[in-house]
């Protein structure tokens, strides 16, 4: 079955600790995107990338960094330099046609203690 | 920039019928999208419009008028199974697909 995989689904962290969350896809989608979401809040765009080896910040990308050197995987990692990184992470692809339907992963829940 | 307003909660008996509405400011507008996401779980497509009309897919419809900047999600025949938050969101020209996500709406439906 094609998707998007997402690991692991819950993950804790102490504070000041970098954490690589994963997302793989097989869909064969050539963007890729990470939100966050705030419990009550909407998706917010960290990161997107259009194609392998490139990647642009969006809206929120402070204490973030990602890479793409696989068109199937687009790992974030959240750095101690992310103020409050306990959140909802959303990994999502879509084919490169603008306009398009994102397929969402499962999601990760991480909780910094 | 880009913005989008939508209720922050809707309440609805099974069977009835509720719209949501969504008004965005945007430049360079290209489409209204709208998904569905229940509690933990990850949002899931419903509707994509790009041209004002209404477009319907079972019980669900979408609605836009681009020249109001206006559009809506219309569910008929509630069922418990609707209960969950409905997004909207804008994508735009020169946006490489991006989408701005409104707050989003959460839909109760009693019994």
């Amino acid at each position: 079955d094609g998707g998007i995989t997402q690991s692991p689904k819950y993950l804790f962290r102490k504070e000041g600790q970098n954490v690589t969350l994963s997302c793989e896809q097989n869909l064969n989608h050539d963007a890729m995107y990470w939100y966050r979401q705030d419990p009550g809040q909407g998706l917010r765009l960290i990161y997107y990338s259009q194609i392998v080896n490139d990647f642009q910040k969006g809206d929120i990308a402070e204490g973030y960094s990602v890479s793409r050197e696989k068109k199937e995987s687009f790992p974030l990692t959240v750095t101690s330099a992310q103020k409050n990184p306990t959140a909802f992470y959303l990994c999502a692809s879509t084919p490169s046609e603008l306009g398009g339907e994102q397929f969402f992963g499962p999601g990760t829940r991480l909780t910094v203690l | 920039g880009q913005s989008l307003e939508q209720p922050s909660e809707v309440t609805a008996v099974e069977g009835a019928i509720v719209q949501i509405n969504c008004t965005y400011q945007t430049s360079g507008f290209y489409g209204l999208s709208w998904y569905q996401q229940h509690d933990g779980g990850a949002p899931t497509f419903l509707s994509y419009n790009a041209l004002d009309g209404l477009e319907e897919t079972g019980r669900f419809s979408s609605f836009l008028s681009r020249s109001d900047s206006y559009g809506y999600l219309l569910l008929q025949e509630l069922q418990m199974k609707d209960s969950a938050s409905y997004f909207c969101a804008v994508s735009f020209s020169g946006g490489y697909n991006k989408l701005i996500f409104g707050a989003g709406t959460r839909l109760a439906v009693h019994p």
